[in-house]
């Protein structure tokens, strides 16, 4: 089955050491895309990829990065967590939103990181 | 600035109707989404409209109005699978999502 798979599901870190989170997709999307969850909050874009366009939100701390070095493959860096990048990790990607009105967001499962 | 408010938290019984209001702010209209969350999970795409109208799918039918910036989400015949978190979500001028917080559903026995 086509798919968005997120490894680990679950990752505990120590503050300030660095953590790599990967996303895979076999639904052949171009767009990619990177969200944090707090509990009880909206999910928050970090970046997304249009291939390999890469779009930063303007408020995502430096502290994050992502590469996308093929279509199927995306990975988020985090280079010094803190205790308040504590928070569900999630990864989507959609077909194509240029000219489309109709943009699903598929997500994969989730990548809980747990700062110590 | 963009905004998309929905209640916090509601409760219903199982077997009942609820409805979920979702009203929204945002630079261009590009369609709106509702998405079912589980805790600790991922969210899931229950509906999509870009129209104005009632779109039914099963147990679940979503409603917009552009001209009022208002959508809500109804579920019938409630099931106990059904508490979760039920998120509205606007495709806005560039198709980026903008996301509500969320509505806690709980469903009573």
């Amino acid at each position: 089955d086509a798919m968005v798979i997120q490894n680990p599901r679950y990752q505990v870190t120590q503050f300030g050491k660095p953590v790599t989170l990967s996303c895979s997709q076999t639904l052949n999307h171009n767009v990619m895309y990177w969200y944090q969850q707090k509990s009880s909050q909206a999910p928050k874009l970090l970046f997304h990829y249009y291939d390999k366009d890469f779009n930063n939100e303007a408020d995502t701390p430096d502290n994050f990065q992502s590469r996308r070095p093929n279509t199927s493959f995306c990975f988020l860096d985090i280079r010094s967590p803190g205790l308040g990048d504590a928070a569900m990790y999630l990864c989507a990607t959609s077909r194509d939103p240029s000219g489309s009105s109709y943009n699903e967001q598929f997500f994969g499962p989730g990548t809980r990181l747990t700062v110590l | 600035g963009q905004n998309i408010d929905q209640p916090t938290e509601m409760t219903a019984t199982e077997g009942a109707i609820v409805q979920i209001n979702c009203t929204y702010q945002t630079s261009g209209f590009n369609g709106l989404f509702w998405y079912q969350q589980h805790a600790g999970e991922a969210p899931t795409f229950l509906s999509y409209n870009v129209l104005d109208g009632l779109e039914e799918k099963g147990r679940f039918s979503s409603f917009l109005s552009r001209s009022k910036g208002y959508s809500y989400l109804l579920l019938k015949e409630l099931q106990m699978k059904d508490s979760a978190s039920y998120l509205c979500a606007v495709s806005d001028s560039n198709y980026q999502l903008i996301w509500g917080a969320g509505t806690k559903l709980i469903i009573k026995p």
